[in-house]
């Protein structure tokens, strides 16, 4: 089955604490993105890697981090977690961008709370 | 990409169509209208999309104006389980593309019995 996995789906941390949230997707796709959802704001993209080892910045990237070693994982990396980065994220796959009809799938969301 | 307008809430009988409008005023030529939805807090999940042609799937239909400056979504027998935030989405290709899928407030339908 076509899908992209994340994990944990819930985790409850400290500030300052490292942590990674995990993302893999089984469709060989080149394109990878995360999003956080927070109410209010909607779906604001965080970081996006057009291939491995390509990654660039989205809207919000501050306090994170991203590796992209492999085509199938992108990681989310929040070195020194802060309150403010307590949300809903969500991360997403599609084949390249730059070609016409492109949809994204998109993982099951994690949801972080940074005490 | 252009920006897109959509009523906040919507109300369906349960077996009835949801017609759901978008307008997207500034759309250019070569932008396609995607849909998504959202279940609650779950990943949005791509429902379809169109250049200027009217298009049907499984999901659903899209119907697009003939100058595409607005799009209906139509779910032809709602369910319960169709409630969700719908979100239109109005998309460029080529190879400045950075794939980021802009979502606005969308539209939140809710599906009664």
């Amino acid at each position: 089955e076509a899908q992209v996995t994340q994990n944990p789906r819930y985790l409850i941390t400290v500030t300052g604490k490292k942590l990674t949230v995990t993302c893999s997707q089984n469709m060989n796709h080149e394109y990878m993105s995360w999003y956080r959802q927070d109410p209010g704001l909607g779906l604001r993209q965080i970081y996006y890697s057009m291939n491995v080892e390509v990654t660039d910045k989205g809207d919000v990237p501050e306090g994170y981090k991203v590796s992209r070693k492999e085509k199938r994982n992108f990681p989310l990396i929040l070195e020194s977690p802060s309150p403010n980065q307590t949300s809903l994220y969500f991360c997403a796959s599609s084949l390249y961008p730059g070609i016409a009809y492109n949809e994204q799938f998109f993982g099951p969301g994690t949801r972080l709370t940074v005490l | 990409d252009a920006k897109t307008t959509q009523p906040p809430s919507m109300d369906c009988a349960e077996g009835r169509a949801a017609n759901l409008p978008c307008n997207h005023s500034t759309i250019s030529g070569n932008e396609y209208v995607y849909w998504y939805r959202q279940i609650h807090s779950q990943g949005p999940q791509y429902i379809i999309h169109g250049l200027k042609n009217n298009e049907t799937n499984e999901m659903a239909s899209l119907i697009i104006t003939e100058d595409r400056k607005s799009s209906t979504l139509i779910l032809p027998h709602a369910t319960l389980r169709d409630t969700a935030v719908y979100y239109c989405i109005v998309r460029g290709h080529g190879s400045s593309n950075t794939g980021k899928l802009i979502f606005g407030q969308g539209t939140t339908l809710q599906v009664k019995p």
